[in-house]
C-alpha cells in the first residue's frame, strides 16, 4: 500500500494568515493527488483534484501543487469557514489511501 | 444532481455481520465507481472497497479487509450493498459510501452523509 504522510498534524492561524499543508507519498504517485476538506459531522468535500485542480464551487483561495512524491495544499488568505481536518489522498493505485489528516483551527 | 444515502443498524454484535446499503439517487450508477470508505473515531479514512459496472460488475477490495468483506449492486434498484463479517470494535466507524471518477477527476466527487456503526455487546 502507498503511505501518505500529511505535516503537520494540527495548526491554529489567525484570519487573513497564508496556510501550508504538505503531503508525501511513499512512492512516486505522479499527480494522483486529491485534497479534501472535512467539517465536524459531515462527509469529507473535494477541494483539489489531480494535485492542483480546483474542484468546481471550491473558493480560489484554496490551492495545490507537486508532483511525484511531494506534495502542498495552500491556502491563501484563511477564513472562519476553513476550520476543518484535511486529507490529502493518492488516486495512483488501489487500495486508495488517505493521510492522517491536518486539523486547522482559527486562532 | 445525482445524492447518495447509507442506511443500516447502527449496533452491531461482535463476531456477527454487518451490512450496510448505498442507495443512489438522481443518476444513473452505470459506467462509475462506487466505493465504501470509513473513518474510525480519531483515526484516518480507510479505503473499504469498490466496484465498477457497466453490463459486467467488477469488485476490488482492500487487502486488508478482503477475506471478510462483499459488496454487491442492485442496479435495477439503483443502490448497493457492504456486508462485512466477523466483526470486532475495530470496526466501529462512520461508515460512507462515495462515488470515484476514475479515469476523470480520479477524486471521490460525491459523498453519502455517513451512517454510524458500533460494534458491541
Amino acid at each position: 500500500d502507498i503511505q501518505m504522510t500529511q505535516s503537520p498534524s494540527s495548526l491554529s492561524a489567525s484570519v487573513g494568515d497564508r496556510v501550508t499543508i504538505t503531503c508525501r507519498a511513499s512512492q512516486t504517485i505522479d499527480n494522483f493527488l486529491n485534497w479534501y476538506q472535512q467539517k465536524p459531522g459531515r462527509a469529507p468535500k473535494v477541494l483539489i483534484y489531480s494535485a492542483s485542480s480546483l474542484q468546481g464551487g471550491v473558493p480560489s483561495r484554496f490551492s495545490g501543487s507537486g508532483s511525484g512524491t511531494d506534495f502542498t495544499l495552500t491556502i491563501s488568505s484563511l477564513q472562519p469557514d476553513d476550520s476543518a481536518t484535511y486529507y490529502c489522498q493518492q488516486s495512483y493505485n488501489t487500495p486508495r489511501t488517505f493521510g492522517q489528516g491536518t486539523e486547522v483551527q482559527i486562532k | 444532481q445525482v445524492q447518495l444515502q447509507e442506511s443500516g443498524p447502527g449496533l452491531v454484535k461482535p463476531s456477527e455481520t454487518l451490512s450496510l446499503t448505498c442507495t443512489v439517487s438522481g443518476g444513473s450508477m452505470s459506467g462509475y465507481f462506487w466505493t465504501w470508505i470509513r473513518h474510525p473515531a480519531g483515526k484516518g479514512l480507510e479505503w473499504v472497497g469498490r466496484f465498477y459496472t457497466s453490463g459486467r460488475t467488477r469488485y476490488n477490495y482492500n487487502p486488508s479487509l478482503k477475506s471478510r468483506v462483499t459488496m454487491a449492486v442492485d442496479t435495477s434498484k439503483n443502490l448497493f450493498s457492504l456486508t462485512l463479517r466477523s466483526v470486532t470494535a475495530a470496526d466501529t466507524a462512520v461508515y460512507y459510501c462515495a462515488r470515484d471518477l476514475v479515469g476523470s477527476s480520479n477524486a471521490f466527487d460525491i459523498w453519502g452523509h455517513g451512517t454510524m456503526v458500533t460494534v458491541s455487546s
